[in-house]
């Protein structure tokens, strides 16, 4: 079954919206990334956050390993900002990821 | 910060041909790690590599893929003889350590015809 489940699978904001991106997971883990995927395929590691609270510019990324769950939560979202954002587990020397979600952020 | 490099960005092969992909891993990493994901689909695990031999695959990692890493050199992934499933965009990873941080290629998009 799917170990890393995301939600929304999408979400539609206006520029200056906030957005928080969530990401369940149904096993133990390793490690915790967030990336982003860019129209063309290529990846934006955003966080590696196995545990606890990091910032970086407009994001931050929250895991809560006992509730099994890590956030991404984008403040004061961008046009730049649209594309396609996954979590990854990282358990046993291998990655699983979630689906995405597609954030469209309008002007 | 550290890149993972992967040549070539884009192949197009003829099915049943041989192709060899190139990663170039952050150069003090230890672990290497081939991931797949065909066009509007999930990303998934093929394997991973430490000190000369595959220590995981997944089902994906069919009979007709192999990976090595001669002498220090680029970590390849062949696949021979080459299928119209395997069209997808491979993306090279790296790490130091086990259960640390991937450090992810920019893919090689690969299309068999």
């Amino acid at each position: 079954g799917q170990q890393v489940q995301q939600s929304p699978a999408s979400l539609v904001l206006q520029e200056g919206e906030n957005a928080e991106l969530q990401c369940n997971f149904s096993t133990s883990l390793n490690s915790m990334q967030w990336f982003y995927q860019r129209p063309g395929g290529s990846l934006v590691s955003l966080f590696y956050n196995p545990s606890g609270t990091k910032h970086s510019g407009r994001l931050t990324s929250t895991t809560v390993i006992k509730e099994r769950r890590s956030s991404l939560h984008i403040s004061s979202s961008q046009t730049t900002d649209s594309g396609t954002y996954l979590c990854a587990l990282g358990r046993n020397n291998r990655i699983f990821f979630g689906d995405g979600t597609q954030l469209v952020v309008k002007p | 910060g550290p890149k993972v490099l992967q040549i070539p960005s884009h192949q197009i092969i003829d099915m049943g041909q041989m192709v060899t992909l190139n990663c170039d891993p952050v150069s003090n990493h230890l672990y290497f790690y081939w991931y797949k994901q065909i066009l509007g689909q999930q990303m998934e695990f093929l394997v991973n590599f430490y000190n000369g031999k595959v220590m995981e695959k997944s089902k994906l990692f069919k009979d007709q893929f192999s990976v090595e890493r001669p002498d220090g050199s680029y970590f390849t992934l062949k696949i021979q003889p080459t299928a119209l499933e395997d069209s997808a965009v491979y993306f090279c990873a790296s790490s130091p350590s086990t259960g640390g941080e991937q450090y992810f290629g920019p893919g090689t998009r690969l299309t068999v015809l």
